[in-house]
């Protein structure tokens, strides 16, 4: 069965430092989605992106984020200066439509 | 806004109760109603959806029904295992007013003994 994948599992960066996390959507999607986790807290959308460009953001994704699909495959979330409270799970989605799937994550710890 | 709320939890049950987990919901267009189950150091597992009043979703034994008048979609398993231990999550997508983004209630973990 086809699935979201992402890459790392886990990254452990240092206050300051870009990181960039992957993710792999099912080949057949068209919409792709990122949403982050703080422990304990609800899963809360940041980006949703349909045809190369953002449809729509949340008041999260400030400048300091940035998404992309540099091929046919791949869909990045980049943070270009991360602070302490970026330190969550990041999740990948896609959907062909409305249901959307979700990769395992990436548990992101700044320092 | 949209927004989704699911009772407090932890849940902690013993093997073949009954389970009820409570989500109320309020948007602004027809929203579609899902639940996802996060399994120990897992991500997020589709677990059943319901796209319009009066559907009942159902998979691995477990059911909701979209109740447009209560603006409800409570989670029910009529007898549940260890193997369900995990935090529930009750989400809506309202397609009317947002593009994809799904918004999601707080979750609610579940612990079920032998």
């Amino acid at each position: 069965e086809p699935e979201v994948t992402q890459t790392p599992s886990h990254q452990v960066t240092q206050m300051g430092q870009e990181v960039i996390l992957r993710c792999v959507p099912i080949s057949n999607h068209l919409y792709f989605y990122w949403y982050r986790q703080i422990l304990g807290q609800k899963v809360e959308f940041l980006v949703s992106f349909y045809n190369n460009e953002i449809s729509e953001k949340s008041e999260i994704f400030d400048d300091q984020f940035s998404v992309e699909r540099p091929d046919g495959s791949n869909f990045t979330l980049k943070i270009r200066s991360t602070k302490l409270e970026d330190s969550a799970m990041y999740f990948c989605a896609s959907s062909e439509l409305e249901t959307q799937y979700f990769g395992p994550g990436t548990r992101l710890l700044v320092l | 806004g949209d927004s989704v709320t699911q009772m407090e939890g932890p849940v902690t049950l013993s093997e073949e109760a009954f389970l009820t987990i409570n989500c109320t919901y309020t948007a602004t267009g027809y929203p579609s109603l899902f639940w996802y189950v996060q399994y120990p150091g897992e991500g997020l597992q589709l677990l059943l959806k319901a796209t319009k009043a009066d559907d009942k979703g159902s998979n691995k034994g477990f059911e909701a029904t979209y109740r447009k008048e209560t603006t409800s979609f409570h989670l029910e398993k009529g007898s549940v295992q260890v193997s369900d231990s995990a935090v529930y999550f009750c989400a809506l997508y309202d397609g009317g007013t947002s593009y994809g983004k799904l918004t999601f209630g707080q979750g609610t973990i579940l612990t079920v003994h032998p």
